[in-house]
């Protein structure tokens, strides 16, 4: 079984720093996705970013990045110039490509202080 | 079409009783998942549909817990014989097979309350 692990329940950081979140995940399947979801309050689910474990680039979005170690197995976060409305849980999640739903860990805690 | 939809948003009720949750997904997609999210935890994944057929419904929590799929289209969760512990957040999730991207789309989830 995959598992995926969050050891932050949470994080704190000023408003326009920059703050990294951490995932790791266990598997034995060569070929996933891995993503990192936002939860806000009370809200939906979003998509934040995917990263394809053939891609060795690590994906960016904007002022979202991830620091994908494959044979670490490990899949950081990070937010830059963070912004108060960055602030939810976050949610690290795997999908082994032959498999059918997505494992996620227990979340990580954002607070963005002014 | 605007995103997955869940109905209702909020159901508190007593123990012992039936609720049904509905989801209705992008109209587009053909998977729908069903995943419990408690306090403090992240979802975890119950059943799914592709098109009509539950394609895997071994980690339905209990008997009492059952999910249909009528059409292809909308989908309900129901929990028979309501206990405390199905207190939780109940989530619909959708996408397009084969995985264009393997994302899944949340809806805003179905709150459930049992006192």
């Amino acid at each position: 079984a995959q598992t995926v692990t969050q050891s932050q329940p949470e994080m704190s950081v000023q408003e326009a720093e920059t703050v990294t979140l951490s995932c790791t995940y266990d598997t034995s399947e060569s070929d996933y996705y891995l993503f990192w979801y936002k939860q806000p309050p009370s809200r939906q689910m979003i998509l934040v970013i995917r990263q394809e474990a053939y891609k060795q680039q690590n994906a960016t979005e904007n002022r979202f990045s991830v620091n994908f170690q494959k044979a670490a197995k490990s899949f950081s976060l990070k937010i830059s110039d963070s912004q108060l409305g960055d602030a939810a849980m976050y949610f690290c999640a795997y999908r082994a490509n032959s498999g059918y739903a997505l494992n996620f860990g227990k979340g990580t805690s954002l607070l963005v202080t002014p | 079409d605007t995103g997955v939809s869940q109905n209702p948003r909020h159901k508190i009720t007593k123990r012992g009783q039936n609720v049904t949750f509905r989801c209705d997904p992008i109209s587009e997609h053909n998977r729908l998942y069903w995943y419990r999210q408690t306090l403090g935890q992240g979802p975890e994944f119950l059943t799914y549909f592709q098109n009509e057929a539950q394609l895997e419904k071994s980690r339905l929590l209990s008997d009492r817990f059952s999910a249909e799929r009528p059409k292809g289209s909308f989908s309900t969760l129901e929990i028979q014989r309501t206990e405390q512990g199905d207190s939780a957040m109940y989530l619909c999730a959708t996408s397009f097979f084969p995985p264009l991207t393997g994302e899944l789309f949340f809806g805003e989830g179905s709150r459930l309350t049992v006192l």
